[in-house]
């Protein structure tokens, strides 16, 4: 069974403050998928990574997958209170077989205060 | 582009009773995923459709869940008889395919709660 490990679960900072966030594994993932949860709603797909060492950058938030392919990482630069949620990373089964099963990890709670 | 609808969006029973859950996905998507969401934890998959079959339902009690994609789009995930630890969100989702670069589309969720 692969379990994806995310730290911290809970955050709490200031408007303007930096963040990471870390999701580690023992297992290979074919792919790695950051999402974000407000309250009442369904994930939604912020980015996904698919090769060793990979930067992505999506406006204020910066994600880098492991060489290995067993951990990433989210990074905020100056959070604003729209950033409040939860956020989940999911890895994707590297076996052929698999069709692709996504294992999440169990979120973090980012808490922005104004 | 209508997303991922679900209905209810909230229920409430007493243990040992039934309930079910109805997901319609996105027109296309031949993937279609049910999951588990404790509080507090990340969601589990339960059942996993290519199409109206089955791919993976390792997660699933079978004891007492169950699920069917008729006709490869709606689906219904039943739980019969519920027992308190039931009580989460489920989530639907779909994707255009199965595989870990596709993109999955969630539904708002049912909260169940077992009282």
């Amino acid at each position: 069974t692969q379990l994806l490990e995310q730290s911290p679960q809970f955050l709490s900072i200031q408007e303007g403050e930096n963040l990471t966030v870390y999701c580690n594994s023992s297992s290979v993932f074919s792919s790695l998928q950051w999402y974000r949860q407000e309250p009442g709603e369904g994930p939604v797909l912020l980015v996904t990574v698919v090769t060793g060492g990979e930067v992505k950058k999506l406006k204020r938030l910066t994600f880098q997958f492991g060489d290995a392919r067993k951990d990433s990482s989210l990074h905020i630069t100056a959070a604003q209170p729209g950033d409040t949620g939860l956020y989940l990373c999911a890895g994707a089964d590297a076996g052929g077989t698999s069709y692709g099963k996504l294992t999440f990890g169990q979120g973090t709670i980012l808490t922005v205060h104004p | 582009e209508a997303g991922v609808a679900q209905s209810p969006r909230y229920k409430i029973i007493e243990k040992r009773q039934s309930v079910a859950f109805w997901c319609n996905p996105i027109s296309g998507h031949a993937t279609l995923y049910w999951y588990q969401q404790i509080l507090g934890q990340g969601p589990k998959l339960l059942i996993q459709f290519q199409n109206n079959g089955v791919v993976d339902d390792s997660q699933l009690p079978k004891d007492r869940f169950s699920a069917e994609r008729l006709k490869g789009v709606d689906s219904t995930l039943k739980i019969q008889p519920a027992k308190l630890e039931d009580s989460a969100v489920y989530l639907c989702a779909s994707s255009q395919g199965a595989g870990g670069y596709n993109e999955q589309f969630f539904g708002p969720g049912t909260r169940l709660t077992v009282l």
